[in-house]
């Protein structure tokens, strides 16, 4: 199946440092959801996006929407311990039936 | 806030064995629940479409005799791996789609790990 290309693969960070990370995509989406994973769980969403060039803050996340429909990115602010884990993008076609296209993970490992 | 359920959250079964795996909305109805996999360190890939009511719709390269999916009723999804072999081992994950209106639109299970000995 269909999967976003999402980068980097891997960060390994200093606990305090920002972090940032993108998902493109060769087709567009209407919208565009990231999730965190911890080992064993399901994924959790942290941020919905709707709408072209939407700019969303959820604390000390910010995610945008890229104005081509085909690309986002997710912005973690003074990273701390709890936000080790696996971070995935996932693309909404409208019409699609809720059917999530998601991105091939990035995961977060954080220093303290 | 709402919640999916999966049971079990982990399973070990002999090869040749059928598991069953079952994912209930506890708050709300579901029309359309949907089955994803999951190998370490990977993404996760959609399996199939369930329907409450209908048959499941697979995705390409998945066996639907292999993977039994049955949307019995508007809270209950479970998907059948019939005789599991030691390649079936993975995160099996649903999700489920709430009515129309709510601001998620989509709620994911904590998942069940299969291994197959």
């Amino acid at each position: 199946g269909q999967q976003l290309n999402q980068s980097p693969q891997s960060m390994f960070i200093q606990e305090g440092e920002d972090v940032s990370m993108n998902c493109t995509s060769s087709s567009i989406f209407n919208t565009w959801l990231w999730y965190k994973q911890d080992p064993g769980e399901g994924p959790v969403l942290l941020i919905a996006l709707y709408k072209a060039g939407e700019l969303t803050s959820n604390g000390r996340l910010t995610a945008q929407f890229g104005i081509t429909r085909k690309d986002s990115f997710l912005n973690i602010s003074a990273s701390i311990p709890s936000d080790v884990g696996i971070y995935f993008c996932a693309g909404l076609l409208t019409g699609g039936g809720n059917k999530l296209t998601f991105g091939t993970g990035t995961q977060l490992k954080v220093e303290l | 806030g709402a919640v999916v359920s999966q049971h079990p959250s982990r399973v070990i079964c002999k090869s040749g064995t059928s598991v069953k795996i079952e994912c209930r909305s506890l708050d709300f109805q579901a029309t359309t629940m949907f089955w994803y996999r999951q190998f370490p360190k990977q993404s996760l890939m959609l399996m199939a479409t369930s329907n409450e009511g209908s048959k499941a719709t697979y995705e390409q390269g998945v066996e639907k005799d292999k993977f039994l999916i049955n949307h019995a009723s508007l809270t209950l999804s479970t998907l059948t791996v019939t005789s599991a072999h030691p390649e079936d081992s993975s995160f099996y994950i649903c999700s489920a789609t709430p009515p129309a209106g709510w601001d998620e639109k989509l709620f994911f299970g904590s998942g069940t790990q299969l291994s197959v000995l």
